[in-house]
């Protein structure tokens, strides 16, 4: 079975020019989730897609951060204008569905490494 | 909000001593918990999950236990190797996944 797929791997950009993460994930998996980890810290949750609709972007910084799902299957994240402290890796992650009150495992990718500066 | 706390931020032992990954957490609301492990410059692993209705979950050399009264799960490793050391991550699901800092683990071969 293949794995969630992330490109670039790694990109670095001067502040305020704009970038674009890719995400494809594990074939079947109806729930796509975009993290940002910035080191020494716990990924934090952006924005999660249930197909192609927004389930949750409470913490997606909208006036420079979006996201999109096109058909419900890759996903793309992007930074227009980026600041020095989004400095951080991308981390996308894919889940099956949950079903009553079991939930499954998420599946991460490599993530994408972005220094801004 | 949930917070999710991870002790010891770091931890070095010789290989063959078992290792003992603390991490607590504020609501104890959860669907379920999951350990994970990162290696430098890589993605996340999952190592197990367990469900809020169960109390442990076992894989191979790995158990993880989980108390939700008291907020609270431990990850056991059995007899490390040098090849165990890394990142380990724990991370609680409610509505959403909130994750500790990490603990990082170094076996001294």
């Amino acid at each position: 079975e293949a794995g969630v797929a992330q490109s670039p791997r790694y990109k670095i950009i001067e502040k305020r020019q704009s970038v674009a993460f890719w995400c494809n994930p594990i074939s079947g998996h109806a729930t796509l989730y975009w993290y940002q980890q910035i080191l020494g810290q716990g990924p934090k949750l952006l924005i999660q897609f249930q197909n192609n609709g927004v389930v949750d972007d409470s913490q997606l910084p909208k006036d420079r951060f979006s996201a999109e799902r096109l058909k419900g299957v890759d996903s793309t994240l992007k930074i227009q204008p980026a600041k020095l402290e989004d400095s951080a890796v991308y981390l996308c992650a894919s889940s099956l569905d949950p079903v009553g009150d079991t939930s499954y495992e998420q599946y991460f990718g490599p993530g994408t490494r972005l220094t801004v500066t | 909000k949930q917070e999710v706390t991870q002790i010891p931020a770091a931890l070095s032992v010789p290989e063959g001593e078992n290792l003992v990954l603390n991490c607590s957490f504020t609501d104890s609301a959860i669907y379920n918990l999951q350990w994970f492990r990162q290696d430098p410059g890589k993605g996340l692993t999952s190592l197990l999950l367990i469900q809020s209705s169960q109390r442990e979950q076992t894989s191979g050399r790995l158990n993880a236990s989980l108390d939700k009264s008291s907020g609270r799960s431990t990850l056991y490793i059995a007899a490390s190797q040098p090849g165990d050391s890394a990142t380990y991550l724990c991370a609680v699901e409610d509505y959403k996944l909130s994750f500790g800092a990490g603990t990082t683990v170094t076996v001294r071969a």
